[in-house]
């Protein structure tokens, strides 16, 4: 079965500061795509960045990046000068080519402080 | 990216009443859309799948007869809640995929959830 594991359930960081937030997955699968999503206070959930698991190359979206580990099963999410909109949950997601269904993580809430 | 909207944002019904909420991709076309039910401080848990003109495919645990989805166009799906219940109370969020201008076919993007009550 495939899983999704973020082990830290919360996260603080200051503002302006470095944060970086982890999500272990499992699966048999070669093909397969990673998201991080977002669901600030609003309970909107908005998709953050997305990487394809064929790339070798770190997906990055202005301050946000990754550290995509195939091998390890390691996606990680990297949010640069924090800002005090990112106090959010985050949720890693993963689907695979067969499928359409996203499989999240339990989530980290970040809060960033000022 | 992708823009998907749904409506009522929030309902508060009586017990045994009906409950539908609209699901639209407003710059898209969905080819599939995806119904969650997300209790608080919990993450997303997906009850169905549905396809364009088909039927929709439901998670194990989740009674087609009580939560009636429909994806007649390629732009909406409906979630009707039947004879609701205190019990169906919960925060319910849809979400589509689909081939357009701003978007990516493979991801899903989300609509802002509908929180509903039943009294």
């Amino acid at each position: 079965a495939q899983t999704v594991t973020q082990s830290q359930p919360e996260m603080s960081v200051q503002e302006a500061e470095t944060v970086t937030l982890s999500c272990t997955y499992d699966t048999s699968e070669s093909n397969y795509y990673l998201f991080w999503y977002k669901q600030p206070p609003s309970r909107q959930m908005i998709l953050v960045i997305r990487q394809e698991a064929y790339k070798q190359q770190n997906a990055t979206e202005n301050r946000f990046s990754v550290n995509f580990q195939k091998a390890a099963k390691s996606f990680s999410l990297k949010i640069s000068d924090s800002q005090l909109g990112d106090t959010a949950m985050y949720f890693c997601a993963f689907t695979n080519y067969n499928t359409d269904k996203l499989i999240f993580g339990t989530g980290t809430r970040l809060q960033v402080f000022p | 990216g992708a823009v998907v909207s749904q409506h009522p944002s929030r309902v508060i019904c009586k017990s045994g009443t009906s409950v539908k909420i609209e699901c639209r991709s407003l710059d898209f076309q969905a080819t599939t859309m995806f119904w969650y039910r997300q209790f608080p401080k919990k993450s997303l848990m997906l009850m169905a799948t549905s396809n364009e003109g088909s039927k929709a495919t439901y998670e194990q645990g989740v009674e087609k007869d009580k939560f009636l989805i429909n994806h007649a166009s390629l732009t909406l799906s409906t979630l009707t809640v039947t004879s609701a219940h205190p019990e169906d109370s919960s925060f319910y969020i849809c979400s589509a995929s689909g081939a357009g201008a701003n978007n990516v076919g493979d991801t899903q993007y989300f609509g802002p959830g509908t929180r509903l009550t039943v009294l």
